[in-house]
């Protein structure tokens, strides 16, 4: 199957910084691509969606300018927290898809702890 | 606002057993996907269901896709260790976006 590659798989932060996470499709080019939040022993949550060459879609209750999503290639896409807080410590998890009605792959996920 | 339960929450049995999960939408599925993600990874697909009363089978996992097409199965024969994880339905919602469950998280003991 296709291969997504997130990068780095876990960070630790100072609070206050920010920190930015790469997904990448290795194998397809990817024309959307979703970040997910998932807390300990809990779901994966939606956070938004990105489609390449346009504004990230963001699901209700992310806030947009602290959770930066750039989608600038058919391969790549970034999520850059900003500011970082411990309670944004969590699993970041990314998946990409090659068009409408396709598989959507998975990344393998970053762990951010932020101290 | 479509909204998926998963049944059990917790699942703790023991090799060898067989076991049944349970998926529930809220609405009619696009298309359902069941995962199993393990600790510290990505979700790994599983299978991708669309018909009403669709049948597939990945070895030892069957899956039955209801005849409303609103509701899903999993069910694992003689379980084993290595089946551990988080199984996770999802429905990829006409391809906008993905809605996962709240998963059912299962332990095979040896």
């Amino acid at each position: 199957g296709a291969v997504v590659s997130q990068h780095p798989s876990r960070v630790i932060c100072k609070s206050g910084t920010s920190v930015k996470i790469e997904c990448r499709s290795l194998d397809f080019q990817a024309t959307t691509m979703f970040w997910y939040r998932q807390f300990p022993k809990q779901s994966l949550m939606l956070m938004a969606t990105s489609n390449e060459g346009s504004k990230a879609t963001y699901e209700q209750g992310v806030e947009k300018d602290k959770f930066l999503i750039n989608h600038a290639s058919l391969t790549l896409s970034t999520l850059t927290v900003t500011s970082a807080h411990p309670e944004d410590s969590s699993f970041y998890i990314c998946s990409a898809k090659q068009g409408v009605g396709t598989e959507a792959f998975f990344g393998q996920g970053t762990r951010l702890t932020v101290v | 606002t479509q909204l998926l339960e998963q049944s059990p929450q917790f699942l703790s049995i023991q090799e060898g057993e067989n076991l049944t999960v349970y998926c529930n939408s809220s609405s009619v599925f696009s298309s359902l996907q069941w995962y199993r993600q393990e600790p510290g990874e990505g979700p790994v697909l599983l299978v991708t269901v669309v018909t009403g009363g669709e049948v597939k089978k990945l070895k030892r996992l069957t899956f039955q896709f209801g005849d409303a097409r609103k509701d899903s199965s999993l069910h694992i024969t003689a379980a084993q260790p290595g089946d551990t994880g988080l199984y996770l339905c999802a429905d990829d919602n006409y391809g906008q976006n993905f809605v996962f469950g709240p998963g059912t998280r299962l332990s095979v003991l040896p």
